[in-house]
Formats: structure tokens, sequence, C-alpha cells
């Protein structure tokens, strides 16, 4: 199946500095791409959805600011955490929408801000 | 708004033993429907979908119906093996390719 590869998985990093997760899909072209949080224990909760060449759709509540958002190519888009703070430490998860409308999802990168 | 509620876990069982997750949602029109897999260190995988009434999805062994009338689609596998141990997430998508997931349910299957 279609493989989406998510770099770093596991990120630690002081407050008050910024943090980039990029998302590629390996074998497909992705017009649409999505990132997520996870909180401990509780879903996966949508933040944006990220087009190809396009500013990203931000759902309510998520500081479009604080989580920038890049979607340069069909296979590649990233998530930069901006002045992280603790609260910010997450699990954040990509995922990647196929021509069939499959959402194939990346591993997921844990982010820890001390 | 689109909600998804799903059993709570976490969930043991023994191999061969019957599993049920269940799964209600709440959706203005007709969402498709969706059960996502997560094996440990991975990334949540597609297990099935329906994208309408009385549709049912299969894989590996699961199956699930979209029930429209109760509002539901739970997930069912009549015989267990420890390579089901995962994490089990109910999730609709209203048509425009967003998922609204549940809490997920972590299922141990025990030899």
């Amino acid at each position: 199946g279609a493989v989406v590869s998510q770099h770093p998985s596991w990120v630690i990093c002081k407050s008050g500095t910024s943090v980039k997760i990029e998302c590629r899909s390996l074998d497909f072209q992705a017009t649409t791409m999505f990132w997520y949080r996870q909180f401990p224990k509780q879903s996966l909760m949508l933040m944006a959805t990220s087009n190809e060449g396009s500013k990203a759709t931000y759902e309510q509540g998520v500081e479009k600011d604080k989580f920038l958002i890049n979607h340069a190519s069909l296979t590649l888009s990233t998530l930069t955490v901006t002045s992280a703070h603790p609260e910010d430490s997450s699990f954040y998860i990509c995922s990647a929408r196929d021509l069939g409308d499959i959402q194939y999802f990346g591993a997921g990168t844990r982010l820890s801000v001390l | 708004g689109n909600s998804v509620t799903q059993m709570e876990g976490p969930v043991t069982l023994s191999e061969e033993a019957f599993l049920t997750i269940n799964c209600t949602y709440t959706a203005t029109g007709y969402p498709s429907l969706f059960w996502y897999v997560q094996y440990p260190g991975e990334g949540l995988q597609l297990l099935l979908k329906a994208t309408k009434a009385d549709d049912k999805g299969s894989n590996k062994g699961f199956e699930a119906t979209y029930r429209k009338e109760t509002t539901s689609f739970h997930l069912e596998k009549g015989s267990v093996q420890v390579s089901d141990s995962a994490v089990y997430f109910c999730a609709l998508s209203p048509n425009d390719y967003k998922l609204s997931f549940g809490a997920g349910t972590t299922v141990t299957v025990r030899a």
C-alpha cells in the first residue's frame, strides 16, 4: 500500500524554539494532506487541511501563526510549531489523500517541549 | 456537528475469541464510515470502510455494517489472533475528506 513518511519520529526542544515536522508521500502524489494532534489516550483532532500550492485551512481554535503549514509540492507538507511551549507537547500525525480519496497516515511525531 | 463515540477500552481477549467494538456516530447528511487500526509503532491504516447505508465493509476477517437507523458501525471479528492486538479507531467523513475520529479502543489478544 501507499506509504507516508513522517520525520522526525521524536523531537525534544527548549521552550521558545521552533520545530519543523515533515510529512512525505513516498509513492503517490497527494494534493491534500492533513495534520492531526493526539493527546494521550484521546482521539486524533484535525488541526488543518493542507492543499498543494495554496494556504492551509485551519480548524476552529487552531492558531495559524503558531502552527505554520507549508505544502510546497505534491509529496511534501511541513508543520512548523513556532515558539514552542510545554503545552504544545503532543503527538502530531499527518495523513495524505490519494486520488482514490483514501487517507494514508504517517507514524507520527512526538514533540516534547522542555 | 459530527462526532463519533466508540466503546472504551482496553479490551483483553484470548485467541480465537469473538471481538466486537461498538461505534455510533452523529452527523448531518450521509457520511462515509471507516475503521482504522494502529499497530504498535506504526501509523494508522485503513481497515475497512462503508460509504452508504447497509454497506458492509470487510477486511482481514473484520466486518462492519453501516446502520443508518441506529447510526452505528460496529466492528466485529469472529476469531481474533495475537496479531490483531492494536488500537482501533472508528471515524466518519462527511464527503469533505475530513475525518472525525472516535477515541480509539485498545485491544490486546493473549495467546
